[in-house]
């Protein structure tokens, strides 16, 4: 099945500066690439998301870039703000239904 | 709140216990995925549903646990003889097919 790796596991980032989180993926079937927030005792909110026929999206402060052959994909947050921490997922979906999420980066933006 | 909702929001329930939980999805979304989450991991996927058709069945879903959507709308999910292994955030998302999937507040279980 699909394997999905994240990091760093915990980033710490001055406000004002960039945060970049980075994925694996293992199935090259996969095809749609979704960031989800977490915040403390809440629910995933999507994000972002991107297909694999696009290398680059983005979306005010937040872009998300896709490489298929390397089989990777990073989640770029420009100036952020105290309101960016909280815990981003990763996932991958390599059929219709299925997401495989990563373990999380936890991030902290220090004002 | 349109949203999918889920209940009860907390359930602390003692080793050996049947549990039940309830997921309302998004009215016009026909499928309905369950996930588990423990702490410090993300949504590790359980099973999920076409209108009331059961799809897919992960290997974590042991013949303990068993989900249900029997008109297509609310489903639920029933834990029984609950063991402290089950303890997690049990997580309820629904989606149009092939689109994205918009999680519930969850169920946090703890199994005393």
């Amino acid at each position: 099945g699909e394997n999905v790796e994240q990091h760093p596991s915990t980033l710490s980032v001055q406000e004002g500066d960039s945060a970049v989180i980075k994925c694996t993926y293992s199935d090259s079937a996969s095809n749609y690439f979704p960031w989800y927030k977490q915040e403390l005792g809440k629910r995933p909110q999507l994000i972002i998301d991107i297909r694999s026929n696009v290398g680059e999206k983005k979306d005010q402060r937040i872009a998300v870039t896709l490489n298929k052959t390397a089989k990777h994909f990073s989640l770029h947050i420009t100036e952020t703000q105290p309101e960016d921490s909280a815990v981003y997922f990763c996932a991958a979906r390599a059929n219709d239904y299925k997401l495989s999420f990563g373990a999380g980066t936890t991030v902290t933006v220090r004002a | 709140d349109t949203g999918v909702s889920q209940d009860p929001r907390h359930k602390i329930t003692k080793r050996g216990q049947n549990v039940t939980f309830r997921c309302d999805p998004i009215s016009e979304h026909n499928r309905l995925y369950w996930y588990r989450q423990t702490l410090g991991q993300g949504p590790e996927f359980l099973t999920y549903f076409q209108n009331e058709a059961q799809l897919e069945k992960s290997r974590l879903l042991s013949d303990r646990f068993s989900a249900e959507r029997p008109k297509g709308s609310f489903s639920t999910l029933e834990i029984q003889r609950t063991e402290q292994g089950d303890s997690a955030m049990y997580l309820c998302a629904s989606s149009p097919p092939e689109r994205t999937q918009y999680f519930g507040p969850g169920t946090r279980l703890t199994v005393l």
